[in-house]
C-alpha cells in the first residue's frame, strides 16, 4: 500500500533562517505531488505541484520555492523564512489519471517563525 | 463568489443525530467531488468521494447535484468520534488533479 512521510513534525525557526522540509511517497510510482499550507482557522492553499521530477509548478507567488530530485521526494525550501511562513505545511500525492482522483495528505509539519 | 462554499457551522448534535453539509461549488465542468475530514491540529483524511448517482458508506451519505452544483454530507446515527471539520473537496478539471478545499463545516458531536 502506498504511504506519505513527511519531517519534521514541527519546526520553530527564527524570521530570516533558512527552511527544508521534506516528503517521500512509498508504494507507487510517478505520483503527482503538492505542497499546501493552512494558516490558523484558515482553509488549505495550494503552494506548488509536481507531475514529474524536477517539474514545478507554483500557485502563487511567495517566499518559498519546490523541488522534486527524485520520482517519489518532493521537497519545499526558503533562503529566509518570513513571519507570514508561519502555518501548517502539507504534502499530498495524487496517482496517475489524477483529473479525478482523491489526494493523500502526510500528517504534516506544523512551522513557528519567531 | 467563493469556488468552494460550504455551511459556516459549527453544528453541535447530540450522539445519535442526523446532520448534513451543504457545499455549492462555482464551476459547472467540475469533474470530480469528495468529502475530506480533519480532525484539530491534523491532516485531511479522505472521507470519501461522492459520485453521481450518490453514494453511501456506513452511516454516511453523500449526494451530488450537478444541475445545482451542490453536494451534501448526511451522518446517521452520530457518534462522538465523528467530531471534527468536514471539507468539501473539487477538483474544476484541471490535468493535474488541482483540488479546491472549502473552508470546512465544524462538527462536535456531544454526550
Amino acid at each position: 500500500s502506498q504511504t506519505i512521510h513527511q519531517w519534521p513534525a514541527t519546526l520553530v525557526q527564527p524570521v530570516g533562517s533558512p527552511l527544508s522540509l521534506e516528503c517521500t511517497v512509498e508504494g507507487t510510482s510517478n505520483p503527482n505531488l503538492y505542497w499546501y499550507r493552512q494558516a490558523a482557522g484558515r482553509g488549505l492553499q495550494l503552494l506548488f505541484y509536481s507531475v514529474g521530477i524536477g517539474q514545478i509548478s507554483s500557485e502563487v507567488p511567495q517566499n518559498l520555492s519546490a523541488s522534486r530530485p527524485q520520482d517519489r521526494q518532493f521537497i519545499l525550501s526558503s533562503k529566509k523564512l518570513l513571519l507570514s511562513d508561519s502555518g501548517f505545511y502539507l504534502c499530498a500525492w495524487s496517482g496517475v489519471g489524477a483529473s479525478n482522483q482523491p489526494q493523500h495528505f502526510g500528517d504534516g509539519t506544523r512551522l513557528s517563525i519567531l | 463568489r467563493k469556488e468552494v462554499e460550504q455551511d459556516p457551522g459549527p453544528f453541535n448534535v447530540p450522539e445519535g443525530a442526523t446532520v448534513a453539509f451543504n457545499c455549492t461549488y462555482s464551476n459547472s465542468a467540475s469533474q470530480s467531488f469528495f468529502w475530506y475530514r480533519q480532525d484539530c491540529r491534523k491532516e485531511p483524511k479522505l472521507l470519501m468521494s461522492v459520485y453521481s448517482s450518490g453514494n453511501e458508506d456506513g452511516r454516511f451519505t453523500a449526494q451530488l447535484n450537478r444541475a445545482s452544483q451542490y453536494i451534501s454530507l448526511l451522518i446517521r446515527d452520530s457518534k462522538l468520534s465523528d467530531s471534527a471539520t468536514y471539507l468539501c473537496v473539487v477538483n474544476f478539471g484541471t490535468s493535474y488533479g488541482k483540488l479546491t478545499f472549502g473552508q470546512g463545516t465544524i462538527l462536535t458531536v456531544h454526550p
